[in-house]
């Protein structure tokens, strides 16, 4: 079966440092991996996604992910945090029932910028 | 411009009443679906569909109901069955195949 950890619950970075969000699947054979960010009382945005090809992909609001097969991974990252950064990260992967196009959610990583 | 809306916002029902929370899409999308949020666990699936007048469960589908006459709407009726039905519930609707997801605004549900 499928499942996503996001193995830290909260991280705070200060503004314009570094970020890497972790995420690692469970899934027998080449996942459909994304990345959804949440603000407060909001909906989610898609932030990128992994389906085939090229490990690294790149998405909106300068956030890039790379996908290592070896390491069961799909971690997210900026070279430097805004402000607006802020807010609720979500890793997902697609399920494989058949025709079904679900997807299974971490339980998500907050992130805090200080100034 | 097209979208996801979700209706109202915040909903508040007594013990004991059935509810239901509207969504609705004009991204011409055939599938949508309906999360649960809770703190620090996640969306979890509640229905989905990716057919009009067709519809699955997820993995939380008690004390939910669903309905799929239309491919723009997707209503979710929080029926009385479900014991502790406080949280945020998202809609959201895809493409059929591998796409991501759009999602609604959501709806904060509460018991009183």
């Amino acid at each position: 079966a499928q499942s996503v950890t996001q193995p830290d619950i909260h991280i705070t970075v200060s503004e314009g440092a570094s970020l890497e969000l972790r995420c690692n699947y469970s899934y027998g054979a080449t996942p459909y991996l994304f990345w959804y960010v949440q603000s407060p009382g909001q909906g989610l945005q898609l932030l990128l996604k992994y389906f085939s090809g090229d490990t690294l992909v790149q998405g909106i609001k300068g956030f890039e992910a790379e996908f290592k097969r070896s390491q069961s991974s799909f971690n997210l990252r900026k070279p430097s945090v805004h402000w607006s950064d802020a807010a609720e990260y979500f890793c997902a992967v697609r399920a494989v029932q058949t025709g079904a196009n679900n997807l299974f959610f971490g339980t998500g990583t907050r992130l805090t910028v200080i100034p | 411009d097209g979208g996801i809306t979700q209706s109202p916002k915040y909903l508040f029902r007594k013990e004991g009443q059935n509810v239901t929370l509207s969504c609705e899409q004009n991204l011409n999308h055939d599938a949508m679906y309906w999360y649960r949020q809770d703190p620090g666990q996640g969306l979890r699936l509640i229905y989905y569909s990716q057919i009009v007048n067709d519809f699955q469960k997820g993995d939380i589908a008690e004390g939910y109901s669903v309905s799929r006459e239309k491919k723009e709407s997707f209503p979710l009726t929080v029926t009385s069955a479900q014991k502790n039905p406080t949280a945020f519930y998202l809609c959201a609707s895809s493409k059929t195949g591998i796409y991501g997801y759009t999602f609604g605004s959501g709806t904060r549900l509460t018991v009183v």
